[in-house]
């Protein structure tokens, strides 16, 4: 099983409408998440960050945490063409402040 | 956000050269920094972590006589890929952590990355 899993997609959703992201992790202990955004040919850049279980929103972004069922995801409001990116889920591994990341999901937002 | 940046952004070099990749952070201080690379569609795959005033730490699977990695100062950790070949040809993309950020920032965990190094080895 991989630590970190999202879904490769590609996930495509009409402009305006809402994309959701998941992420499922493995290690019970992990304490931070994070989502990052990468466009083709670029580096990631952060999105989101969430330690907490519950919602935290940021504009158009909402991060959901559920530690009891390890599952961590991203939900992306009025969703533009400039949203269309690969998402990647990381998440702390305790070990020297490590990321473990997951393969990411291809967004496609058409116009 | 800090800033992090590399050089070169991008390099072709012939087989069997080696080629230095530095990675700075701009404004703070980074005692990790960690070296991944890219291969198109897929995820980063982390190669090192770069602590300054030791050796790297390397993950399983890389070469550390292939990989040089320096972390000299608390803003500057070079890569070096030594008697590169073809299959060497990839993204390399650097990161650093802010321990003076705490939670303005990310918190815990938190890397900005550099722009990464394209390396195209003929």
């Amino acid at each position: 099983q991989k630590e970190v899993e999202q879904n490769s997609g590609p996930l495509s959703v009409p402009e305006g409408a809402i994309a959701s992201l998941n992420c499922t992790y493995s290690d019970r202990g992990s304490q931070s998440f994070f989502w990052y955004r990468q466009y083709s040919g670029k580096s990631p850049e952060l999105i989101m960050f969430i330690y907490s279980n519950g919602d935290k929103e940021d504009g158009r972004f909402t991060a959901q945490l559920n530690k009891a069922s390890q599952y961590v995801s991203l939900l992306i409001r009025d969703s533009q063409p400039s949203d269309s990116a690969t998402y990647l889920c990381a998440v702390g591994s305790n070990q020297g402040g490590k990321l473990i990341f997951g393969q990411g999901t291809e967004l496609s937002v058409k116009p | 956000g800090a800033v992090v940046s590399q050089h070169p952004s991008r390099v072709i070099c012939k087989s069997g050269t080696s080629v230095k990749i530095e990675c700075r952070s701009l404004d703070f201080q980074a005692t990790t920094m960690f070296w991944y690379r890219q291969f198109p569609k897929k995820s980063l795959m982390l190669m090192a972590t770069s602590n300054e005033g030791s050796k790297a730490t390397y993950e399983q699977g890389v070469e550390k006589d292939k990989f040089l990695i320096n972390h000299a100062s608390l803003t500057l950790s070079t890569l070096t890929v030594t008697s590169a070949h073809p299959e060497d040809s990839s993204f390399y993309i650097c990161s650093a952590r802010d321990l003076g950020g705490g939670m303005k920032a990310g918190g815990r965990d938190e890397q900005f990355f550099g722009p990464g190094t394209r390396l195209t080895v003929l």
